[in-house]
């Protein structure tokens, strides 16, 4: 098993690009998330997924979109890059919700200039 | 809703000594509770987790910690601190039938170990 991998590790943007940061899960979990992980800040969820083609927004969704057309694939897409959304990206699979494990991916570290 | 707030965003130890991270959890119903380690440059890994089973944990690596109802409390500990204990930990909160937006992230305490 590869478990949770992430493309790409790094990525530069320039403010208004767009692009997609690619979440897989060889697990087959039900559950999807993507995080966003800031200095200070802990982890902050951004959107996640019960199942395919169920999505629904976390805390701090703006700027961001999803889909889950396979219980693999959770991609996530930046339509205008601004430079507020400079981080480090996390997602995570588990097989439920509650006292399951997550799961998480090795990171995208993402810079807007 | 449930919230978790971890004391000390750096905490420095010496090798060999006592680790103590402290986690104190709000929640309206008997929640479960996690310990994740995030190693530089890398993803969140679980290190052990309350289930309402019994209130001390045993994680792995040599770490546990204590579920205090009335304290509200998880508190990490280990008793001899390792170099390669060197890393960010991160207490969350989630409770039962809560969606994938009712896990909860403490804001992280970054453990430094001292030769």
């Amino acid at each position: 098993n590869a478990g949770v991998t992430q493309t790409p590790k790094f990525q530069v943007l320039k403010t208004g690009q767009s692009m997609t940061l690619q979440c897989a899960q060889d697990m087959n979990h039900e559950y999807m998330s993507w995080y966003r992980q800031d200095p200070g800040m802990g982890l902050r969820l951004i959107h996640y997924s019960v199942g395919a083609g169920i999505t629904d927004q976390g805390e701090v969704p703006n700027g961001y979109n999803v889909s889950r057309s396979t219980t693999e694939d959770f991609p996530l897409r930046l339509l205008s890059a601004a430079p507020s959304q400079t981080s480090v990206y996390f997602c995570a699979s588990s097989v439920g919700l509650g006292y399951n494990e997550q799961f998480f991916g090795p990171g995208t570290r993402l810079t807007v200039l | 809703a449930q919230s978790v707030t971890q004391l000390g965003s750096h905490v420095s130890v010496s090798e060999g000594a006592l680790v103590l991270l402290r986690c104190n959890y709000s929640s309206s119903v008997p929640p479960y509770l996690f310990w994740y380690v995030q190693y530089p440059n890398q993803g969140l890994q679980l290190l052990l987790k309350y289930t309402s089973a019994a209130t001390l944990v045993k994680g792995i690596n040599g770490f546990e910690a204590e579920f205090k109802k009335s304290e509200t409390s998880f508190h990490l500990t280990k008793p001899s601190a390792h170099m390669s204990d060197a890393a960010e930990y991160f207490c969350a909160v989630s409770v039962p039938g809560g969606g994938a937006d009712g896990l909860t992230f403490g804001k992280g305490t970054h453990l430094i170990i001292q030769p």
